[in-house]
């Protein structure tokens, strides 16, 4: 079973409103991702965890800000987001960070 | 700093054509890759890698692909096309060895977008 599920499916928002993305494996990787995909563009790598660590973060501006609360989780905690950060956002896992990324269908958030 | 060319951004065949994708990548170290396909809306869905070993591989759905390290090449191919592969495709391309805050990244070309014609 390669499935990574992410919960909402959609999300709109305010920008003065605090929500949270949420993303699930049970596969047992230890390598999680934060990617954020405007519309027709590639993704762009956000956030990874290793070992539920921080191990890169692309600069991402603090009103995202993420968490591993454990090897099968990752969320992503958003606070007064910006309308351009309207975009569909995947997450991924992988076994180890050098492994083949599976990914989750997404959350398309829209930012009011 | 690698990177990935994907030259077409559209493709149009009709069905039961043969299709090649192109993708280009460069990085100096040894590169693994992969070509993963997009719904509009959904996840990205694996449809083959490579990592080492025998340059042509196959995939899901009858894809497959060809590694030429002599040309940065990694094209993808399909000897007969299904409407149902009507889809955004993109090559992604990371590092082997790499260290550091590179470890693990991959990066992404722009995409080919595949309409199929009945």
């Amino acid at each position: 079973d390669t499935e990574v599920t992410q919960t909402p499916k959609h999300l709109v928002m305010g920008m003065t409103n605090k929500k949270s993305l949420k993303c699930e494996q049970h596969m047992g990787h230890r390598a999680m991702y934060w990617y954020k995909q405007k519309a027709k563009k590639p993704p762009e790598l956000m956030f990874v965890y290793s070992y539920e660590k921080l191990s890169i973060n692309e600069s991402v501006p603090s009103r995202f800000s993420p968490e591993c609360p454990n090897s099968s989780l990752l969320n992503l905690h958003l606070h007064a987001l910006q309308p351009e950060d309207s975009a569909l956002y995947l997450c991924a896992s992988s076994q180890g960070r050098v492994d083949t990324q599976y990914f989750g269908p997404g959350t398309r958030l829209t930012v009011l | 700093a690698q990177s990935v060319t994907q030259p077409d951004i559209h493709i149009t065949v009709s069905e039961g054509a043969s299709l090649e994708l192109r993708c280009n990548y460069s990085y100096g170290a040894t590169p693994y890759l992969f070509w993963y396909v997009q719904s509009p809306g959904q996840g990205l869905q694996l449809l083959l890698k490579y990592f080492s070993g025998d340059t042509l591989v196959q995939g899901i759905k009858g894809f497959e692909a060809e590694f030429k390290r002599s040309q940065s090449s990694f094209n993808l191919r399909k000897p007969s096309v299904h409407w149902s592969d009507a889809a955004e495709y993109f090559c992604a391309v990371g590092a082997l060895g790499a260290g550091g805050t590179s470890y693990g990244k991959l990066t992404f070309g722009q995409g080919t977008i595949l309409t199929v014609h009945p």
